[in-house]
């Protein structure tokens, strides 16, 4: 069965501090993407970012970065130099080839202070 | 380009009653996808419609149902309301499949009393 689990259910840091969000996937299917998505206050999800299982490649854009190491069956996502407005809920979900299934962690409530 | 708009943004039923919630998915989306989010239980898959026909469906009774329409525009419907169906009901869009990433609505809350 596919399964997501983001362990850390609110991270609070204090503006500038760099944060790192957890996620391990678990799936028997060798084909697979995850996603991370961002729940601002506002309530729509916005995508951030999509890796395939095939991609290996750690990813920057900006103050974000994203480690996905198969090896460990972990997609883990940090913010460097947090501000406020990063404050929001982070999911990270997995998807299987075909079907417009995603399948969500529990999301990982962070709280950036000024 | 217009991204998903879901109509009504809220909603206000009684136990019993029946509702349907619409998404119009971004133009060119082939996929339309329904979630329910509920604080205890998180984000949940509903079901996913591709070119009219229904390609997967999560674990839900059959009083959830759907529909998409020969533009991509999709309808959802609870029938017999209950007081746990209170949620964020999403819609999200994508090109055709999983591989692709899937832009999400603004959401419409619906609450049961």
């Amino acid at each position: 069965a596919q399964k997501v689990t983001q362990a850390q259910t609110e991270i609070s840091v204090v503006e500038k501090e760099d944060v790192t969000l957890d996620c391990v996937y678990e799936t028997r299917d060798t084909t697979y993407y995850l996603f991370w998505y961002k729940q601002p206050p506002s309530g729509e999800l916005v995508f951030l970012i999509r890796r395939n299982s095939f991609d290996e490649q750690n990813e920057i854009s900006g103050r974000y970065s994203w480690n996905f190491q198969k090896s460990t069956s972990s997609f883990n996502f940090t913010i460097t130099a947090s501000q406020v407005v990063d404050s929001a809920v982070y999911f990270c979900a997995l998807s299987e080839e075909e079907g417009g299934k995603l399948i969500f962690g529990q999301g990982t409530e962070l709280s950036v202070k000024p | 380009k217009a991204g998903v708009t879901q109509t009504p943004r809220y909603l206000i039923k009684t136990r019993g009653q029946q509702v349907t919630l619409s998404c119009s998915p971004i133009s060119g989306h082939r996929s339309v996808s329904w979630y329910q989010q509920t604080p205890g239980q998180g984000l949940q898959f509903l079901f996913e419609y591709f070119s009219e026909t229904q390609r997967n469906k999560g674990n839900f009774p059959g009083r959830f149902s759907g529909r998409q329409f020969s533009n991509s525009r999709s309808e959802m419907n609870v029938s017999t309301l209950e007081l746990g169906d209170s949620a964020l009901y999403l819609c999200a869009s994508s090109l055709t499949s999983g591989r692709f990433e899937q832009f999400f609505g603004p959401g419409t809350r619906l609450t049961v009393l």
